[in-house]
C-alpha cells in the first residue's frame, strides 16, 4: 500500500534535547511539507522540500532543522532552541504538477516536552 | 494576503441533520479550495477539493461549490451520522513566491450525536 509514514507516534522529551522526527513516503511525490498542529489552530507550515537535496523554509522554521538526502525521506530535528515544541506534528507530500494537486497526510506524530 | 476563515465551532447536530460549514478565502488570483477531514488523534485526510470556479467537490456524502462572485467553499451534508464527528478543515492552495502552498483555515469541530 502507497501512504506516508510516521514514527514515533508519541514522543516525550526532556527540556534541552535534541528529537528528530521520522517521515517517510512510497507514493514516488516529489515535495514533501512538515507541519505543526496546535490545539485549536490550523496548521502552519515548518518547511518544505520540492526536490531532493534542497529545502526552504516555512513561516515557522525557527527552532527547526530538516534534510532531504533521500526522495522518500524528510526528518525534522526540533532543536533545543525551540521555545514551545510541545504540538502535533504533521507530514504531507504531493507530486510537484502544480497547486492543484493535493498534499497526502501521514498520520502525525505527538511530541510533548516534559 | 491570503487567508481562509471558518466558522467557529463545534458544530452540534444530531444524527440525520443537514450539515453546513461555512468556509470563506480571500486571494488574488484562481486558487485551488479544498476540504480536509481530521478524526481524533490521526492525520488529515482530503476530503473533496475544486480547482476552478463553479466547480463542486464531492464524496461520502459531502459537497462544496467554489463559488468565486462570494469568496466561498461552504462544505455540506444532508444527512449527518455519528461517524463523521470530527474536525474539518478548508485550505486553499496557490503558488507564493514560487512554491505551491496550503493555506489553512482554524478548523471546525463537528459533534453529531445519536
Amino acid at each position: 500500500d502507497g501512504g506516508i509514514t510516521q514514527s514515533p507516534k508519541y514522543l516525550f522529551r526532556k527540556e534541552g534535547q535534541n528529537v528528530t522526527l521520522s517521515c517517510e513516503q512510497n507514493l514516488n511525490h516529489d515535495a514533501m511539507y512538515w507541519y505543526r498542529q496546535d490545539p485549536g489552530q490550523g496548521l502552519r507550515l515548518i518547511y518544505y522540500s520540492q526536490i531532493v537535496n534542497d529545502f526552504q523554509k516555512g513561516d515557522i522554521a525557527e527552532g527547526y532543522s530538516v534534510s532531504r538526502e533521500k526522495k522518500e525521506s524528510f526528518p525534522l530535528t526540533v532543536t533545543s532552541a525551540q521555545k514551545n515544541p510541545t504540538a502535533f506534528y504533521l507530514c504531507a507530500s504531493k507530486t510537484s504538477g502544480g497547486y492543484t494537486d493535493t498534499q497526502y497526510f501521514g498520520p502525525g506524530t505527538r511530541l510533548t516536552v516534559l | 494576503g491570503n487567508s481562509v476563515t471558518q466558522m467557529e465551532g463545534p458544530v452540534t447536530l444530531s444524527e440525520e441533520a443537514f450539515l453546513t460549514i461555512n468556509c470563506t478565502y480571500t486571494a488574488t488570483g484562481y486558487p485551488s479550495l479544498f476540504w480536509y477531514v481530521q478524526y481524533p488523534g490521526e492525520g488529515l485526510q482530503l476530503l473533496l477539493k475544486a480547482t476552478k470556479a463553479d466547480d463542486k467537490g464531492s464524496n461520502k456524502g459531502f459537497e462544496a461549490t467554489y463559488r468565486k462572485e462570494t469568496t466561498s467553499f461552504h462544505l455540506e451534508k444532508g444527512s449527518v451520522q455519528v461517524s463523521d464527528s470530527a474536525v474539518y478543515f478548508c485550505a486553499l492552495s496557490r503558488v507564493l513566491n514560487n512554491t505551491d502552498k496550503l493555506i489553512f483555515g482554524t478548523g471546525t469541530r463537528l459533534q453529531v450525536f445519536p
